[in-house]
C-alpha cells in the first residue's frame, strides 16, 4: 500500500519570504506521479504543480518548485516570494501509473503573515 | 470552460436518512472520482468511475454508500441511513482518463 506523509501540520511565512512545505512517500512502485494541491477556505482543491517520478528535473511553476528525491522518497514544495492568496491548506498525493485514485498526505495549513 | 460542478454545496440531515449529492464533470472528461474528507484531514478516495467500465469501489466504507454515473457525464453519491460518522465534505473530481484530476467545491454534508 501507499503512505503519504506530511510532518508539519501548520506553517507560517512572512509575505515575500520564501517557505518549504514536507512530504514524505511509501511505495514498492517505480512508475508514479506526485502532485502539491491547494485547498483555500472555499474548499475546491486546485492543482499547484506535478511531479512525473521518471523525470529527474524537478518541476516549476512560477514562484512554486519542487525538490524532488526519489531514492529519499521526498517531494518538498518551494513557494518563493510568498502572497497572501497563498494562505491554504497544501495536501501532497501520490498516483501510481496506470491506477486511478490519488493518495494524499494529512495536509499542512500555511498562514501568511503581512 | 465550465469545471467539475457538485451540488448542494451545504446538506445537513438527520441521522438515518438517505442523501444524494451529485456532480457534474468536466465535458468530456472520462474518469470522475469521488473522495470523502473528514475535518482536518486529507483526503479518502471512495469509488472511481473510467467510461463504461465497473467501476473501482474498493474505496466505499460500507454498503451504506453507492454511486452510480451514467456514461461520462452526471454522477450521484448515495448514502443510506446517515450516521454521524459520515460528517464530512464530499470531493468529487474529474480527469481524461488517467490525467491530472481537477476538483469541484465539494459538498459538506453535516448529518445530525
Amino acid at each position: 500500500a501507499q503512505t503519504v506523509t506530511q510532518s508539519q501540520p501548520e506553517m507560517s511565512v512572512q509575505e515575500a519570504e520564501t517557505v518549504t512545505l514536507s512530504c514524505t512517500y511509501d511505495t514498492s512502485e517505480s512508475d508514479y506521479y506526485l502532485f502539491w494541491y491547494k485547498q483555500p477556505p472555499s474548499r475546491q482543491m486546485i492543482l499547484v504543480i506535478r511531479q512525473e517520478a521518471y523525470k529527474q528535473q524537478n518541476a516549476t511553476e512560477n514562484r512554486f518548485s519542487v525538490n524532488f528525491q526519489k531514492a529519499a522518497k521526498s517531494f518538498s514544495l518551494k513557494i518563493s516570494d510568498s502572497q497572501l492568496g497563498d494562505a491554504a491548506m497544501y495536501f501532497c498525493a501520490l498516483r501510481l501509473q496506470g491506477a486511478q485514485k490519488l493518495v494524499f498526505g494529512q495536509g499542512t495549513r500555511l498562514t501568511i503573515n503581512p | 470552460g465550465a469545471g467539475v460542478s457538485q451540488s448542494p454545496s451545504n446538506k445537513v440531515t438527520e441521522k438515518g436518512k438517505d442523501v444524494e449529492l451529485r456532480c457534474d464533470p468536466i465535458s468530456g472528461h472520462t474518469a470522475l472520482y469521488w473522495y470523502r474528507q473528514r475535518l482536518g484531514q486529507g483526503l479518502e478516495f471512495l469509488i472511481y468511475f473510467q467510461g463504461n467500465s465497473a467501476p473501482d469501489k474498493s474505496g466505499l466504507p460500507s454498503d451504506r454508500f453507492s454511486a452510480e454515473r451514467t456514461g461520462e457525464s452526471v454522477s450521484t453519491l448515495t448514502i443510506q441511513r446517515t450516521q454521524q460518522e459520515d460528517s464530512a465534505v464530499y470531493l468529487c473530481a474529474s480527469s481524461w482518463r488517467f490525467d491530472t484530476q481537477y476538483f469541484g467545491p465539494g459538498t459538506r454534508l453535516t448529518v445530525l
